[in-house]
């Protein structure tokens, strides 16, 4: 089992609608989620981070919390075209030596069409 | 402008030829890191430094060295790069480091190089 896993998409919205993205992660005891958005030949940049249960809304973002689940969404509302890219969920996990680690899932691809 | 600085961008080398990919920080960094970005695989962690004279290995550390004797340059070293190391390697850093309870450093990332290895 990857330590965080995500599907690789493309996931394809028009514009306007509700894109959602999910991540799983294994490591039950990790508190920090990161959501880096990576854009076509282009390095990964941070857009939202995350540390406890709920929701955390940044501009047209939100991200989604659940420990129990073990679960990690981000939520883009009014997707416009600017907005394809790959996203990447990144965990920090505190087991197996993985203090200073930051692990990222494979990313989802997100396409939004006009 | 606050950036992390690698080069080259693009690399083309045979196997066996020992190889120094550079990165630099102008932002007073603790942390720093060097990841390879695989198609299906993601970013995964090569070795990471806390601070200078401090390196530890990452999840795929096989095959390549680093150093960090000044705090702003994290070089990547391959002594004898092979096909397998085909990749697009991205170094990163952070105020400080990524781990602890609530990680409120967001890395920054350089442009990335592209390395191919025949």
């Amino acid at each position: 089992q990857k330590e965080v896993e995500q599907n690789s998409g493309p996931l394809s919205v028009p514009e306007g609608a509700i894109a959602s993205l999910n991540c799983t992660y294994s490591d039950r005891g990790s508190q920090s989620f990161f959501w880096y958005r990576q854009y076509s030949g282009k390095s990964p940049e941070l857009i939202m981070s995350i540390y406890s249960n709920g929701d955390k809304e940044d501009g047209r973002f939100t991200a989604q919390l659940n420990k129990a689940s073990q679960y990690v969404s981000l939520l883009i509302r009014d997707s416009q075209p600017s907005d394809s890219a790959t996203y990447l969920c990144a965990v920090n996990p505190t087991g197996g030596g993985g203090y200073n680690k930051l692990i990222f899932g494979a990313g989802t691809r997100l396409a939004v069409h006009p | 402008e606050a950036q992390v600085t690698q080069n080259p961008r693009y690399l083309i080398t045979v196997t066996g030829k020992k190889l120094t990919v550079t990165c630099s920080q102008n932002m007073n960094h603790e942390y720093m890191s060097w990841y390879r970005q695989d198609p299906g695989l993601g970013l995964r962690q090569i070795y990471y430094s806390m601070n200078v004279e401090v390196t530890d290995k990452g999840d795929v550390p096989e095959g390549y060295k680093v150093s960090r004797k000044e705090k702003r340059n994290f070089p990547l070293i391959l002594e004898s790069p092979s096909p397998n190391q085909t990749s697009l390697y991205f170094c990163a850093s952070s105020l400080k480091g990524q781990g602890g309870k609530l990680n409120r450093s967001p890395l920054h990332f350089g442009n990335g190089t592209r390395l191919t290895v025949t």
